[in-house]
């Protein structure tokens, strides 16, 4: 069973730029999360998707973070403009139900400059 | 929000050894899980336990919930150099969406 994907793997912008993430998740699972990660400490829930809808969006700085998860499977992650705290790991994960096994991808470590 | 919070922050032993990890937890859970992480990685599923169950194992790992003081424990029994990583707790709450919450996690070296 292939893994979760995410690309790039590394990215590094300059403040005010964009970036954007893609992932992929487990063919089936209808639950899909992204985190951010700063170095040192644990996963943060930006946003989480199920199927299309979003279930929590309450950490996701609305401003300049947008995410969208088309026809229920692949997603994106965008930010515009970034700032220097953006600098972190961005994590994508999916799982059959909410509270259930989440199974993560490699990760984007995003350094902005 | 941080719902679970790790003790020690960070943990040397010899390899050999057991190393007992504790989380701390703030809302009723439906369960709590544990993720290592190895070093640029990203985290991997270890082991679920159920707001009803008290233990549970799995190969020299073995986790304990104890719902009445919202507290787990994960032990690593018989360590090696390849357990060397960051383990965190994670709590699905019965409280708002069903999510996870994650903690900041305990930093395990082993040392040869």
């Amino acid at each position: 069973e292939a893994g979760v994907a995410q690309s790039p793997r590394y990215k590094i912008i300059e403040k005010r730029q964009s970036v954007a993430f893609w992932c992929n998740p487990i063919s089936g699972h209808a639950t899909l999360y992204w985190y951010q990660q700063i170095l040192g400490q644990g996963p943060k829930l930006l946003i989480q998707f199920q199927n299309n809808g979003v279930v929590d969006d309450s950490q996701l700085p609305k401003d300049r973070f947008s995410a969208e998860r088309l026809k229920g499977v692949d997603s994106t992650l965008k930010i515009q403009p970034a700032k220097l705290e953006d600098s972190a790991v961005y994590l994508c994960a999916s799982s059959l139900a909410g509270w259930e096994t989440q199974y993560f991808g490699p990760g984007t470590r995003l350094l902005v400059l | 929000s941080q719902q679970g919070e790790e003790d020690p922050q960070a943990l040397s032993i010899q390899e050999g050894e057991n190393a007992t990890m504790n989380c701390s937890y703030k809302t009723s859970i439906n369960n709590l899980q544990w993720y290592r992480q190895n070093s640029g990685r990203g985290l991997v599923h270890l082991i679920l336990i159920r707001s009803n169950e008290r233990e549970k194992h799995s190969g020299r790992l073995r986790v304990t919930l104890d719902t009445s003081k919202k507290s787990s424990s994960l032990l690593i029994t018989a360590s090696r150099a390849a357990d060397t990583a960051s383990y965190f707790c994670a709590t699905g709450s019965l409280q708002g969406a069903q999510k996870l919450v994650f903690g900041q996690g305990t930093r395990l070296t082993i040392n040869p």
